[in-house]
């Protein structure tokens, strides 16, 4: 089964607006953490923003936020005030397990392309 | 300025041979992962580090070999065992294997001519 869903292939905006990548996670674990990447078309992964399942509150990074439901076992990232230069893939990914001290990797979503419009 | 090198950025290599992807950094971080990006889809780990000598295979590891002999270093040796090699191969390290993100290099794309 999958452990990041993320159902949107692509998206598009229109630039200065608001978008929202959806982001649904499988876990039975109690403590996990939740990761957005961004990559860009030369290839590195550039980490946005982190929320805890333990977190009370959602996580913000400037333009970047993370509406995180855990009830529903989403994470969506909302990136405000888009900007051409958004323009990339973007990966929701997870790490469970956070504290037992094993081994705990960090699974990835298939991603989401979007692209900003002038 | 503390960060991942990962070398070379681009590698060919012919049916049948071995290759070493490099990957080293600065950060002075215990983890550390390989994984693998097919075009249009996400990234699939291949092996991952937590302390010097030691290493765990991830989902796609064979074909695949690793070594953990100093912290900062972890390279990915391609065998001719794998069968479809051509990717993007990216390394990533953490402070630990928890709640702190992992910081990726640039990626070497490998292509079998």
């Amino acid at each position: 089964a999958q452990k990041i869903t993320q159902t949107q292939p692509g998206m598009f905006v229109q630039e200065k607006e608001a978008v929202t990548l959806d982001c649904t996670y499988d876990t039975s674990d109690q403590s996990y953490g939740l990761f957005w990447y961004k990559q860009p078309s030369s290839g590195e992964m550039i980490f946005l923003i982190y929320q805890g399942s333990y977190d009370e509150q959602n996580a913000t990074e400037g333009r970047y936020s993370l509406n995180f439901q855990k009830a529903r076992k989403s994470a969506n990232l909302v990136i405000s005030a888009s900007q051409l230069g958004d323009s990339a893939m973007y990966f929701c990914a997870m790490r469970e397990d956070l504290f037992s001290g094993g081994y705990n990797k960090l699974i990835f979503g298939a991603g989401t392309r979007l692209a900003v419009h002038p | 300025d503390g960060g991942i090198t990962q070398s070379p950025k681009y590698l060919f290599r012919k049916e049948g041979q071995n290759v070493t992807l490099s990957c080293e950094q600065n950060l002075n971080h215990d983890a550390m992962y390989w994984y693998r990006q097919d075009p249009g889809q996400g990234l699939r780990l291949i092996y991952y580090s937590q302390i010097v000598n030691d290493f765990q295979k991830g989902d796609i590891a064979e074909g695949y070999s690793v070594s953990r002999e100093k912290k900062e270093s972890f390279p990915l040796t391609v065998t001719s065992a794998q069968k479809n090699p051509t990717a993007f191969y990216l390394c990533a390290s953490s402070i630990e294997n928890r709640d702190t993100e992992a910081f990726f290099g640039q990626g070497t794309r490998l292509t079998v001519v």
